[in-house]
């Protein structure tokens, strides 16, 4: 099992350019999550997703779109980038709703906007 | 809402001593408490997490922290730390609310280790 897995890894984009960052798991995990990390702010949740076809506002929606048309995919997406979304972005999933239950975290995408 | 504070964004040790990184917490329901470690350029990944069964919970690579309800702290120690022990660690809190487990982690602690 590759867990959950990120695209792209690295990317740098002009300010007002978009993107898509792809959020892939093989655990068949009912839940998803987007979360950034800046530097001294530890991980913060963006989006998430509680099933297939279903999204909700995090911490910091602001700027950010998703969706999760496929159970093992949730895609994040910028569509006018701003230099204050230069973070590192991380995925993660887990399989029961209980706030007991683990996260599994991909590798993260570090995004440069400039 | 809920809250976590860790105490220290720096923590520096030689290599065999004691490991003490700070975490506490702020919840107007019952927490469950998790720790994560950050290798350099990785996702994280699971230390440990208490879920109310015992207070002394046992992690993964040595660690083990204590939930203390009285003291609202949820420390991660290990006994002899290792060069390979260097990471970035983050405290978590999650509490039961219907939409599933959504984390609130703390700033973290960047740990170095010393010869």
């Amino acid at each position: 099992n590759a867990g959950v897995t990120q695209t792209p890894k690295f990317r740098v984009l002009k300010t007002g350019q978009s993107m898509t960052l792809l959020c892939a798991q093989d655990m068949n995990h009912e839940y998803m999550y987007w979360y950034r990390q800046d530097p001294g702010m530890g991980l913060r949740l963006i989006h998430y997703s509680v099933g297939e076809g279903t999204t909700a506002k995090g911490e910091v929606p602001d700027g950010y779109n998703v969706s999760r048309l496929k159970k093992q995919n949730f895609l994040l997406g910028l569509e006018s980038a701003a230099p204050s979304q230069t973070s590192v972005y991380f995925c993660a999933s887990s399989y029961f709703r209980s706030a007991g239950s683990e996260q599994f975290f991909g590798p993260g995408t570090r995004l440069t906007v400039l | 809402a809920q809250s976590v504070t860790q105490l220290g964004s720096h923590v520096s040790v030689s290599e065999g001593a004691l490991v003490l990184l700070r975490c506490n917490y702020s919840s107007s329901v019952p927490p469950y408490l998790f720790w994560y470690v950050q290798y350099p350029n990785q996702g994280l990944q699971l230390l440990l997490k208490y879920t109310s069964a015992a207070t002394l919970v046992k992690g993964i690579n040595g660690f083990e922290a204590e939930f203390k309800k009285s003291e609202t702290s949820f420390h991660l120690t290990k006994p002899s730390a290792h060069m390979s022990d260097a990471a970035e660690y983050f405290c978590a809190v999650s509490v039961n609310t219907g939409g599933g487990n959504k984390l609130t982690f703390g700033t973290g602690t960047q740990l170095k280790v010393e010869l």
